[in-house]
C-alpha cells in the first residue's frame, strides 16, 4: 500500500520560507507526478503544484513565484518551498500522488504562520 | 481558472435513502480527443485527508463501495450514493483536472437527517 508522509515545521514566521518534505513508501517516485495541496481550517482545497522526476513542474499562478518544488529520487522524497509567507498561508498541507486525480494522500501537516 | 460549483452546500439524508450531490464547472472538462471527462470526486472525513472515490467522472476507485456512482459530462456532474450508510457522513468535493490550475468545488457536507 502506497504511503505518503509529510514532515516539516508546524510554525513559520511571517515573511519567512515554509519548507515541507513528503516521503513516499511502497511506490517509486520516478513513476508518477506528485502534488502539493493545501486546506485552510474548515475550508476547501487548493492545488499548489505538481512535479515529475523528469523535471517538469507546474504551479498555481495564485501563488505567483513564491512556490518551488524539488524531487530526490535517492530518498524517494519530494519537497515544497513557499517563500514570503503570511497568515493567509496557514493551512493543512497535503502531499499526494498524481498530476491529475490524486489517488494517494499523506495525512497532512498543519502549518501555522505566526510571529 | 475553471470554477467548480457544488450544490447543495449541506445535504441531510435519512439512512438508507439516496443522496445526490451536483457539481458544475464554468467550462467543459470533456477532452474531445479521448472523450474523457477530467472530473473526480473525493470524500473527506474529519481529521482525515480526502479519499478518491470516482475519476473520469464515472470510474469507481478500487475498493470504493458500489453504492457510490458518478455521472455527467461536459460541465454538469453528479455523485450519487444509492443507499446512505452512517459511515458516509463526510464532506464531498468535486475536482477538475482538465486544465491547470486544478480546482475543487467548495464541498458538500453530507449528514444524517
Amino acid at each position: 500500500q502506497v504511503h505518503l508522509q509529510e514532515s516539516g515545521p508546524g510554525l513559520v514566521t511571517p515573511s519567512q520560507t515554509l519548507s515541507l518534505t513528503c516521503t513516499v513508501s511502497d511506490a517509486s517516485i520516478s513513476s508518477y507526478y506528485w502534488s502539493w495541496i493545501r486546506q485552510p481550517a474548515g475550508k476547501g482545497l487548493e492545488w499548489i503544484g505538481r512535479i515529475h522526476v523528469s523535471g517538469s513542474t507546474e504551479y498555481n499562478p495564485s501563488l505567483g513565484s513564491r512556490v518551488t518544488t524539488s524531487i530526490n529520487t535517492s530518498r524517494n522524497q519530494f519537497s515544497l518551498k513557499l517563500s514570503s509567507v503570511t497568515a493567509a498561508d496557514t493551512a493543512i498541507y497535503y502531499c499526494a500522488r498524481g498530476g491529475g486525480q490524486f489517488d494517494h494522500w499523506g495525512q497532512g501537516v498543519q502549518v501555522i504562520v505566526s510571529s | 481558472d475553471i470554477v467548480m460549483t457544488q450544490f447543495p452546500d449541506s445535504l441531510p439524508v435519512s439512512l438508507g435513502e439516496r443522496a445526490t450531490i451536483s457539481c458544475k464547472s464554468s467550462q467543459t472538462v470533456l477532452y474531445s480527443s479521448n472523450n474523457k471527462n477530467y472530473l473526480a470526486w473525493y470524500q473527506q472525513k474529519p481529521g482525515q485527508p480526502p479519499k478518491l472515490l470516482i475519476y473520469w467522472a464515472s470510474t469507481r476507485e478500487s475498493g470504493v463501495p458500489a453504492r457510490f456512482s458518478g455521472s455527467g459530462s461536459g460541465t454538469d456532474f453528479t455523485l450519487t450514493i444509492s443507499s446512505l450508510q452512517a459511515e458516509d457522513v463526510a464532506v464531498y468535493f468535486c475536482h477538475q483536472y482538465y486544465s491547470t490550475p486544478f480546482t475543487f468545488g467548495q464541498g458538500t457536507k453530507l449528514e444524517i437527517k
